[in-house]
């Protein structure tokens, strides 16, 4: 069980808009952490997609954008295409009882329909 | 250009030592804001952050692992070792070395080896 709580799973049809959720804590993202997004195609390793929450980087369409507020962040996608199909995860950071640590979600599998 | 690349045993016994290697170039060890990171992904599920190395010798390790973990550097050959001590099969997984650079207070990596499966069985 993820501390950074993601949905398994969402689906959307091509050029569609979907929203993934990362809900976490006053010790994580609450504490004003930065979140980052990354993309894992299948069978591959995962991809830097948006870090320090909203920033795409170099090569990244601009169809994909981030956002924070509060203990949550959010990746959007939007126009949804066939290649955008894969694993996001979010991370952050905890510093909690057991000590400071990296923090990643659960994973959310995209689906295009 | 910057790449990463794990080496290590693809096989290891319960209770035994696993080493990997992290190769990497493009950048350098010793520049400040850089560092290396380990992380892993059992079959099937979510990733997994393990320890990481900045080019100021500070190293941090997770919690939940950190009496199993060793990571250490060599800036001059370029590579990031990783020892992860007593293998458990539920320590089977894809392990990747990731550079990090550090942007504010914080960190993200943004450049991710290929992975190397490690399946623990005896």
């Amino acid at each position: 069980q993820s501390v950074l709580t993601q949905p398994p799973s969402v689906s959307g049809a091509l050029g569609q808009r979907v929203t993934i959720s990362c809900t976490g804590s006053s010790s994580n993202i609450g504490a004003r952490y930065d979140v980052h997004w990354y993309q894992q195609l299948p069978g591959t390793a995962p991809k830097l997609l948006i870090y320090n929450n909203n920033i795409r980087p170099s090569g990244v369409p601009d169809r994909f954008s981030g956002s924070k507020s509060g203990t949550s962040a959010s990746l959007a996608v939007t126009g949804l295409q066939a290649e955008d199909e894969a694993d996001y995860y979010c991370q952050s950071y905890d510093n909690g009882p057991s000590g400071s640590t990296v923090l990643f979600g659960g994973g959310t599998k995209l689906t295009v329909l | 250009q910057i790449t990463l690349k794990e080496s290590g045993p693809t096989l290891v016994k319960p209770t035994q030592t696993l080493t990997l290697t992290c190769t990497f170039s493009g950048f350098s060890l010793s520049t400040s804001g850089v560092g290396v990171g380990w992380i892993r992904q059992p079959p099937g599920k979510a990733l997994e952050w393990l320890a990481l190395s900045y080019w100021n010798d500070d190293n941090r390790y997770s919690p939940s692992l950190k009496t199993r973990l060793t990571i250490t550097k060599d800036t001059s050959r370029n590579q990031v070792v990783l020892t992860m001590t007593n293998m458990d099969p539920v320590d089977t997984g894809t392990y990747y070395c990731t550079h990090i650079i550090m942007s504010g207070r914080f960190f993200h990596f943004d450049y991710w080896g290929q992975g190397t499966l490690v399946t623990v069985s005896s």
